[in-house]
């Protein structure tokens, strides 16, 4: 079956530029993750959706970070004016179930994203 | 932040020999998880162990965890060219998977 996509793979910003990270769960996963992964680091956490509620954005670095998940499936991450810190790999996984200590999660194969 | 460190930073070994890595952690766990990630098919779980477990096993893979150490080992035994990856261990905060720094290996035939 499908997995988690994201889209699009690579994305080349100039400095100063919004760009917007598309996330697609697996259908019918309630709960939706964001990570940031820098060159040669573990994934940290940015945010968390159970259905369309964020429920924990303690992770996002600045207010120039923005998640979305309207109708609690599709998500969307938005960077705002990006700055060359911001160049890193961002995942997005999503799990079945909403309740503490669930099941695993499933990574799609991020966005590689490059600030110029 | 990062929650752990995994020992070593990376790992060069022959195929068939086995490979262990190690994961420290800071807080209290409900379960720790170990993912493996390559170029080719992204961030993979393999096995979770909960802390009331002390040993698991999933085909060529065991995995112990020591809660009064707060550490955790990844073994892969008869490793192939195919295990080439990072490994990474993660431990849940609520929600969230905080993950340590990983390990390199690198099988060659």
């Amino acid at each position: 079956g499908a997995g988690v996509s994201q889209s699009p793979r690579y994305k080349v910003a100039k400095r100063g530029q919004d760009v917007a990270l598309r996330c697609d769960p697996i259908s019918g996963h309630v709960s939706l993750f964001w990570y940031q992964q820098a060159l040669g680091q573990g994934p940290e956490f940015l945010t968390y959706f159970q259905n369309e509620a964020q429920l924990d954005k303690s992770g996002l670095p600045s207010d120039r970070f923005f998640a979305e998940r309207p109708e609690g499936s599709v998500s969307t991450l938005k960077i705002q004016r990006t700055q060359q810190e911001d160049s890193a790999v961002y995942l997005c996984a999503s799990s079945p179930g909403g309740r503490v200590g669930s099941s695993e999660q499933y990574f799609g194969p991020g966005t590689r994203l490059t600030v110029t | 932040s990062q929650q752990g460190e995994e020992d070593p930073q990376a790992l060069s070994i022959q195929e068939g020999e086995n490979a262990t890595m190690n994961c420290s952690y800071k807080t209290s766990i409900n379960n720790l998880q170990w993912y493996r990630q390559n170029s080719g098919r992204g961030l993979v779980h393999l096995i979770l162990i909960r802390s009331n477990e002390r040993e698991k096993h999933s085909g060529r893979l065991r995995v112990t965890l020591d809660t009064s150490k707060k550490s955790s080992s990844l073994l892969i035994t008869a490793s192939r060219a195919a295990d080439t990856a990072s490994y990474f261990c993660a431990t849940r905060g609520f929600q969230k998977l905080v993950f340590g720094t990983g390990t390199r290996l690198l099988v060659s035939p």
